[in-house]
């Protein structure tokens, strides 16, 4: 199947810094997604980026497209303890999306 | 404003016995899927369906069977459960093929 790399795979971070995170592919998506997955609960989408270059904002949150279709980054400012969680980036091969194996973020207040 | 439920949320089996995880989702989706999520792997495609009577495997199908009767329902069984089904898992639903929405998952555990 696709393999689909983040790093880093764990952080643990103080309340305020931000946090910088990224997910690369073997192979060339149309489209990233960025998810988030609280404890015991499902993942979250947060942001969809559908061009390469594209820069997207929710809140706090920015990701990027990047340039050679093949990487995407997700930056946090300012973090907060509920940024707790799993944050995951998913691209389409096909008929699937396929999964990140995710970034685990702890924020220490 | 239930979104996408499952049931039950918690379940151990025994090796070779069977189940259903349920799957149901109130927003007319045509998309779903199914997904199992093993720690420190992401989660695997295991089933999806791109409409009701419309069903394909993903990337980890073996052990598991699928129906979509209806557009709102889209069980998984489990015939012959082995320890290696010890998992997560998650079923989800989209509009199109994009962006899904997760339910809150279901807990397995095979002794």
């Amino acid at each position: 199947g696709q393999q689909l790399n983040q790093s880093p795979q764990s952080m643990f971070i103080q309340e305020g810094e931000d946090v910088s995170m990224n997910c690369t592919s073997s192979s060339i998506f149309n489209t990233w997604l960025w998810y988030k997955q609280d404890p015991g609960e499902g993942p979250v989408l947060l942001i969809a980026l559908y061009k390469a270059g594209e820069l997207t904002s929710n809140g706090r949150l920015t990701a990027q497209f990047g340039i050679t279709r093949k990487d995407s980054f997700l930056n946090i400012s300012a973090s907060i303890p509920s940024d707790v969680g799993i944050y995951f980036c998913a691209g389409p091969t096909g008929n699937q999306f396929y999964f990140g194996t995710g970034t685990s973020l702890t924020v220490i207040p | 404003n239930a979104g996408v439920t499952q049931t039950p949320k918690f379940r151990i089996l025994k090796i070779g016995q069977s189940m259903t995880l349920q799957c149901a989702q109130d927003m007319n989706h045509n998309y779903m899927y199914w997904y199992r999520q093993d720690p420190g792997m992401g989660l695997k495609l295991i089933y999806y369906s791109v409409g009701a009577g419309i069903t394909d495997k993903g990337e980890v199908p073996n052990g598991y069977n699928v129906s979509r009767s209806t557009t709102e329902d889209f069980p998984l069984r489990l015939e012959l459960a082995a320890p290696s089904q010890t998992s997560v898992y998650f079923c989800a639903s989209s509009p199109v093929f994009d962006g899904y929405t997760f339910g809150s998952g279901t807990r397995l555990t095979v002794v």
